[in-house]
């Protein structure tokens, strides 16, 4: 199979960092994706990951090993607007992005 | 602006009733996908489409419906709902080349079939 697991949910204060992980079997993805969802909203997109390493947006950044199965979305400078679902996914190595295997999103909370 | 526009936003449905969800983009994108959204199973997609007339299932395609017979459109389709489609839908929009993505989701169209 092809699960992705990531934690339910996590807390954090604002000002602070927060590390969101993910993991998955290491065989038939091309890369991860991170999305960011508010309650009762759509997903918007926040990264992809194709090669091992560390790739920073801003306050966001986004890691991934391939060997390991593993990926982490990186908060910095955490505000309350960051408090969402925060949803790992893996796109099929053999279907091009056309086919996301969703974790079931971890909640993150910042408080004040 | 790049859009995905999903309709309705919200439907009350009875069983056994079709029903048709819209979705439209406006990137020219050859990727087109729905999902639905449950507590405690996270998002699943049910059908993609790769191109025109080029559709294939999902993880939960039964009962459900697609097409695409242009680019811009991918209507979701339900032709006999049962309680059990109560879900959030989510259309999605998308393009892949090498290490270039963009992927975009529709607002969300939330179902009830009693």
């Amino acid at each position: 199979g092809q699960n992705i697991d990531q934690p339910t949910e996590m807390t954090a204060t604002e000002g602070a960092i927060v590390q969101i992980n993910c993991t998955y079997q290491t065989s038939g993805f091309n890369g991860l994706f991170w999305y960011q969802q508010h309650a009762g909203e759509a997903p918007t997109f926040l990264s992809y990951n194709v090669l091992d390493g560390l790739e920073e947006k801003g306050r966001f950044s986004s890691f991934l090993s391939r060997s390991k199965g593993y990926s982490y979305l990186l908060l910095k400078e955490l505000q309350m607007k960051d408090s969402a679902s925060y949803l790992c996914a893996g796109d099929p190595a053999n279907q091009a992005g056309t086919a996301l295997i969703f974790g079931k999103g971890t909640t993150l909370s910042v408080s004040s | 602006e790049a859009q995905v526009t999903q309709n309705p936003r919200y439907l009350i449905t009875v069983t056994g009733k079709k029903l048709t969800v819209t979705c439209s983009q406006n990137m020219n994108h050859e990727y087109m996908s729905w999902y639905r959204q449950d507590p405690g199973l996270g998002l699943r997609q049910i059908y993609y489409s790769m191109n025109v007339e080029v559709t294939d299932k999902g993880d939960v395609p039964e009962g459900y419906k697609v097409s695409r017979k242009e680019k811009r459109n991918f209507p979701l389709i339900l032709e006999s709902p049962s309680p059990n489609q109560t879900s959030l839908y989510f259309c999605a929009s998308s393009f892949l080349d090498r290490d270039r993505f963009e992927a975009f989701f529709g607002q969300g169209t939330r179902l009830t079939v009693v």
